[in-house]
């Protein structure tokens, strides 16, 4: 089956600082691969996407790039804000599967101090 | 266009009652998606709608949950005989299709007491 595994956090930053969040992955098809971001009492909101190898998919300064060798989609940031401070959650979907479901990771969040 | 709506956005139900959770999508959008996301964990697919029609359902949809989506636009989601394992947030999400993303509400928060 279809699988996300991120890593745990919290993540704790100093503003300014360089962000890795990573991501791997097991599908049985050929995947598209998201990044969505949940800030404190609101909805899911797409933050970037790839989909297919070597894509970059980048919003806001956040960037990920679909590593199908290593089956991971790692997201980056060079300079974290306090606003950044967020759950982050790694996603895919199989589009063997017609629906286009989503498969999430557990999360991660993000603390960003000024 | 206010984005996916879902109401209420806070539900306490003592254990045994019926709940239902209601959801309107972007208007031109023909899929809608219902997805239980616990404490710490990222959101689980339960079930899917093309138009009226329901496609798809989660093996997390036991019997006692059902929903609905009547001439395509609104879906509604009932829990009934709420169990404290189905506190959770309810979170409904809707698309034109493809392999864009979705658009998700703010969820419904359900506490089963």
């Amino acid at each position: 089956g279809n699988s996300v595994t991120q890593m745990e956090g919290p993540v704790t930053l100093s503003e300014e600082a360089f962000l890795t969040i990573n991501c791997t992955y097991t599908a049985t098809g050929y995947p598209s691969l998201f990044w969505y971001v949940q800030y404190p009492g609101e909805g899911l909101q797409l933050l970037l996407k790839a989909t297919k190898a070597d894509d970059k998919g980048s919003n806001k300064g956040f960037e990920a790039t679909y590593r199908k060798e290593t089956t991971s989609f790692h997201l980056e940031k060079g300079s974290v804000q306090v606003s950044d401070s967020a759950v982050y959650f790694c996603a895919l979907s199989d589009r063997s599967n017609a629906g286009n479901m989503l498969t999430f990771g557990g999360g991660t969040r993000l603390m960003v101090k000024p | 266009d206010t984005g996916v709506s879902q109401n209420p956005r806070h539900k306490i139900t003592k254990r045994g009652q019926n709940v239902t959770f209601r959801c309107d999508p972007i208007s031109e959008h023909n899929r809608l998606y219902w997805y239980r996301q616990t404490l710490g964990q990222g959101p689980e697919f339960l079930t899917y709608f093309q138009n009226e029609a329901q496609l798809e359902k989660s093996r997390l949809l036991s019997d006692r949950f059902s929903a609905e989506r009547p001439k395509g636009s609104f879906s509604t989601l009932e829990i009934q005989r709420t169990e404290q394992g189905d506190s959770a947030m309810y979170l409904c999400a809707s698309s034109s299709g493809g392999v864009y993303g979705y658009t998700f509400g703010s969820g419904t928060r359900l506490t089963v007491v």
